[in-house]
């Protein structure tokens, strides 16, 4: 089983709409949570780290649930330029496990 | 500028070259770290060296050599490479990863094609 699974998509929405991805991770002792965003042919960068009572910054709003092992990342009012792809990644036993993204275009 | 320079951006190298990919960065971080992104697939963290020292070898073959001089500077050097090899070359810095982690700064990444 892999350490961290995430839908790959593609999810297209419509510009204003809500979107949201999950992430699951397989180990319980897994300690921090982060989502990264990567545009095309770019590097990953840091959108945001997810703390165990959510946390919000602007239209972005993440959740982590330690029962069901999942980590959620929520887009309010999409913009075009939210078009990238969202990775997931896990700290475990101070090692960092990357999902293999979720690809989220959003269209005019 | 993240902070994080790799050099070349791009490379196409043939099965029995050798190249050097080279990152540096300037933010006082601890760790440096190698990744391989190909397509459709997670990172896959390669190398990691902690205070110079290397403290991660994520069974790597070894036409694959890397190199950390001090903190600052990383270098992966390859030789006799596959087709498979290529990928986006991905190098990463972060605070000691022992304390916690305060998240990775990567850098622009090289991306290689072995012909």
């Amino acid at each position: 089983r892999k350490e961290v699974e995430q839908d790959p998509g593609p999810f297209n929405v419509p510009e204003g709409a809500t979107v949201a991805f999950n992430c699951t991770y397989s180990n319980s002792a897994s300690q921090s949570f982060f989502w990264y965003r990567q545009d095309c042919r770019k590097e990953p960068k840091l959108l945001m780290s997810v703390y165990s009572s959510g946390n919000e910054d602007g239209r972005f709003t993440a959740q982590l649930n330690r029962a069901s092992q999942y980590i959620s990342l929520l887009i309010r009012d999409s913009k075009l330029s939210d078009s990238a792809t969202y990775l997931c990644v896990v700290n475990t036993i101070n090692k960092f496990y990357f999902g293999s993204g979720t690809k989220l275009n959003v269209k005019p | 500028e993240t902070g994080v320079t790799q050099t070349p951006r791009h490379l196409v190298m043939g099965m029995t070259n050798k190249k050097s990919l080279k990152c540096e960065q300037h933010l006082g971080h601890n760790a440096m770290y190698w990744y391989k992104q190909s397509a459709k697939k997670p990172l896959e963290l390669m190398f990691v060296y902690n205070f110079k020292e290397q403290t991660e070898n994520n069974s790597v073959p070894s036409r694959f050599s890397p190199e950390c001089p001090n903190s600052s500077h990383l270098f992966l050097h390859l030789h006799t490479l596959q087709p498979e090899d290529s990928a986006l070359y991905l190098c990463a810095s972060s605070q000691d990863p022992q304390v916690g982690f305060y998240g990775y700064t990567f850098g622009s990444g090289t991306r290689l094609t072995v012909v």
